[in-house]
């Protein structure tokens, strides 16, 4: 079945730092990807999306390359601030499955 | 805009009670989904509907039951509940298009059953 793999957390970093999160998948088809983001408290909110191989979803200054060969959708940001403090999923979805399925999530925190 | 709306937010149970969880959306989706959220495990699917009247088990359907009477809510049943049923509880919709798709989720359950 389908399944998402994500780094394990924390990930703790300094302010204005390079972040990367790990994201690989599984899935019987071809998947649309996203990233999740999850502040304290709160549901989930989509930062971004890619449909389709090689393509590159980006908000926030956060960006991710669908890479069909790697099966990955790895989440970068060049300068990270202490309010991107929060817990990132990565999720895929496919149309035959008619469901989304994330990874385990990555708690990232930014301290000054 | 209310978007994906879940009540209550906060419940307390004693082990053994029932209670339904309900979830409304506003936007016309086809697909809803129950969620449940544990430290270190991520989001696991509960049961997920791709219409009205339908129903079908995700990954951890024990011990839960749903219905999608209406388009716009679908409800989760705890029968007998379970300490291991303490959890927070998400659900989301979703359209797909055969092309794009996005879910919106709701702002959780906290359930703690004692």
């Amino acid at each position: 079945g389908d399944s998402v793999t994500q780094m394990e957390g924390p990930v703790t970093l300094s302010e204005e730092a390079f972040l990367t999160i790990n994201c690989t998948y599984t899935a019987t088809g071809y998947p649309s990807l996203f990233w999740y983001v999850q502040y304290p408290g709160e549901g989930l909110q989509l930062l971004l999306k890619a449909t389709k191989a090689d393509d590159k979803g980006s908000n926030k200054g956060f960006e991710a390359t669908y890479r069909k060969e790697t099966t990955s959708f790895h989440l970068e940001k060049g300068s990270v601030q202490v309010s991107d403090s929060a817990v990132y999923f990565c999720a895929l979805y496919t149309g035959t499955a008619s469901k989304l399925t994330f990874g385990t999530g990555t708690r990232l925190q930014v301290t000054l | 805009n209310a978007g994906v709306t879940q009540t209550p937010k906060f419940r307390v149970l004693k082990t053994g009670q029932s209670m339904t969880l309900l979830c409304a959306q506003d936007m016309n989706h086809e697909y809803m989904y129950w969620y449940r959220q544990d430290p270190g495990m991520g989001l696991r699917l509960i049961h997920y509907s791709v219409g009205e009247g339908t129903t079908a088990k995700g990954e951890v359907p024990d011990g839960y039951n749903v219905s999608r009477l209406k388009k716009q809510n679908f409800l989760l049943g705890l029968e007998s509940a379970a300490p291991s049923q303490t959890s927070v509880y998400f659900c989301a919709s979703s359209y797909y298009t055969g092309v794009e798709t996005e879910a919106f989720f709701g702002q959780g359950t906290r359930l703690t059953v004692v």
